[in-house]
């Protein structure tokens, strides 16, 4: 089974500045195939379902604005939310969709300093 | 618009039996497959499990295999997620979302149906 471990669990950042948020799989979950990373990023905001943001580890869902943003390949990976927003403050997850069981990060919350 | 209408709260005692459901409109219910994911109180997403509405092929996490059962009724595009004997454990928010076959990212979710487990 892929485990999905992100970094930091939380952290604060002040606004219109940088956050960057990461994630690691126990296992490559790029597929040589196609060359593509199995990796979908969400932000669920308090009393709400998560919302997808991006998936292909760097593919912008429609609607997304362009300061969240996608990279990394392998088993390293990070989200990146530039110019950071009140409308922003949410806990974020990663999800590996390479191998069943599928599975999720535990999660980190960005919160405004 | 794609809907992905959950059932409403519920409240049980330990040992009881349940089911919860997840009615989708708005797109082809059997071209897209249906995934559970448990959060608990103030935890991180847990997916247990999938089914496929065109063949009802399942798949379950080991970690919710046995415990819960996942089915579909593709005439009135639902999916359900059932407990025989639930625990205080089970105590948590469930969602439904959909995904595609070759690539199970979750671009719609359910608003949650809230699942309270009381001894």
């Amino acid at each position: 089974d892929i485990v999905m471990t992100q970094s930091p669990d939380s952290l604060a950042v002040s606004l219109g500045e940088r956050a960057t948020i990461n994630c690691k799989s126990s296992q490559s979950i790029l597929y040589t195939s196609n060359n593509k990373n199995y990796l979908a990023w969400y932000q669920q905001k308090p009393g709400q379902p998560p919302k997808l943001l991006i998936y292909w580890a760097s593919t912008r869902e429609s609607e997304v604005p362009d300061r969240f943003s996608g990279s990394g390949s392998g088993t390293d990976f990070t989200l990146t939310i530039s110019n950071l927003q009140a409308e922003d403050v949410a806990v974020y997850h990663c999800q590996q969709y390479y191998s069943s069981p599928l599975s999720f990060g535990q999660g980190t919350k960005v919160e405004i300093k | 618009e794609v809907q992905l209408m959950q059932s409403g709260a519920e409240v049980k005692k330990t040992g009881e039996s349940l089911k919860i459901s997840c009615k989708g409109s708005g797109y082809d219910f059997t071209e897209y497959l249906i995934a559970w994911v448990r959060q608990m109180p103030g935890k991180g997403l847990e997916w247990m499990g999938i089914i496929y509405p065109s063949d009802s092929d399942t798949r379950y996490s080991p970690s919710f295999q046995g415990q819960v059962t996942i089915s579909v009724d593709k005439s009135i595009s639902t999916a359900y997620l059932q407990w025989s004997s639930l625990k205080a454990s089970d105590t948590a928010m469930y969602y439904c979302a959909i995904g595609l076959r070759s690539f199970p990212y979750f671009a719609f979710w359910g608003l949650g149906s809230l699942v309270s487990v009381f001894s």
